[in-house]
């Protein structure tokens, strides 16, 4: 089963209106982290938000939001007051606990959405 | 405060050519990690090293694949004997790492495109 799922390949947006992307996830450890990334089309990855599977708030970052709905295991990027240059590549991604339980290290990847911002 | 940096930024070779990539990561960090990222897909992970400890590698990383951090600064990358499917962008970051660290971000450099003739 795939770990992280972003079921929208694209996306398009009006500039200055508001835009949610999808992400859900598949874990068994009670304690994992929720990180959403941006990628222009020059290729960096620029880290957006994060959020703790303990956290009682969404987490927010300007105009990033995340909705975190624990029980159904989503974790939607919501952008508000589009911009020209929100138009990229946006990736969710996941942090689990090692085998050993002791430590996290990887990011697992969704497929990514392609955002569109218009005029 | 200077990012995470790789060399080379691009690198054209012919199949079965040895490859290697540089990559720096932000001083003050003690994890670095690689990744593989294709076109119109989310990075894949590699490997990654806390200081100079290589932590955990990916079972799906062929044996031709090696990748050194000897004094727990910068980290090297190999490819022997590439194949048209190592054809990607190579991606490093590096972070704070362990047990009290889990919401610590991964900064990304801006990768190293590999494209194999």
């Amino acid at each position: 089963a795939q770990k992280i799922t972003q079921t929208q390949p694209g996306m398009f947006v009006q500039e200055k209106e508001a835009v949610t992307l999808d992400c859900t996830y598949d874990t068994s450890d009670p304690s994992y982290g929720l990180f959403w990334y941006k990628q222009p089309s020059s290729g960096e990855m620029i880290f957006l938000i994060y959020q703790g599977s303990y956290d009682q708030q969404n987490a927010t970052e300007g105009r990033y939001s995340l909705n975190f709905q624990k029980a159904r295991k989503s974790a939607n990027l919501v952008i508000s007051a589009s911009q020209l240059g929100d138009s990229a590549m946006y990736f969710c991604a996941m942090r689990e606990r090692n085998a050993g339980g002791t430590s996290y290290g990887k990011l697992t990847f969704g497929q990514g959405t392609i955002l569109t911002v218009h005029p | 405060d200077t990012g995470v940096s790789q060399d080379p930024r691009h690198k054209i070779t012919k199949r079965g050519q040895n490859v290697t990539f540089r990559c720096d990561p932000i001083s003050e960090h003690n994890r670095l990690y690689w990744y593989r990222q294709t076109l119109g897909q989310g990075p894949e992970f590699l490997t990654y090293f806390q200081n100079e400890a290589q932590l955990e590698k990916s079972r799906l990383l062929s044996d031709r694949f090696s990748a050194e951090r000897p004094k727990g600064s910068f980290s090297t990358l190999e490819i022997q004997r590439t194949e048209q499917g190592d054809s990607a962008m190579y991606l490093c970051a590096s972070s704070l790492g362990g047990r009290d660290y889990s919401n610590q971000p991964q900064h990304f450099g801006d990768g190293t495109r590999l494209s194999i003739l």
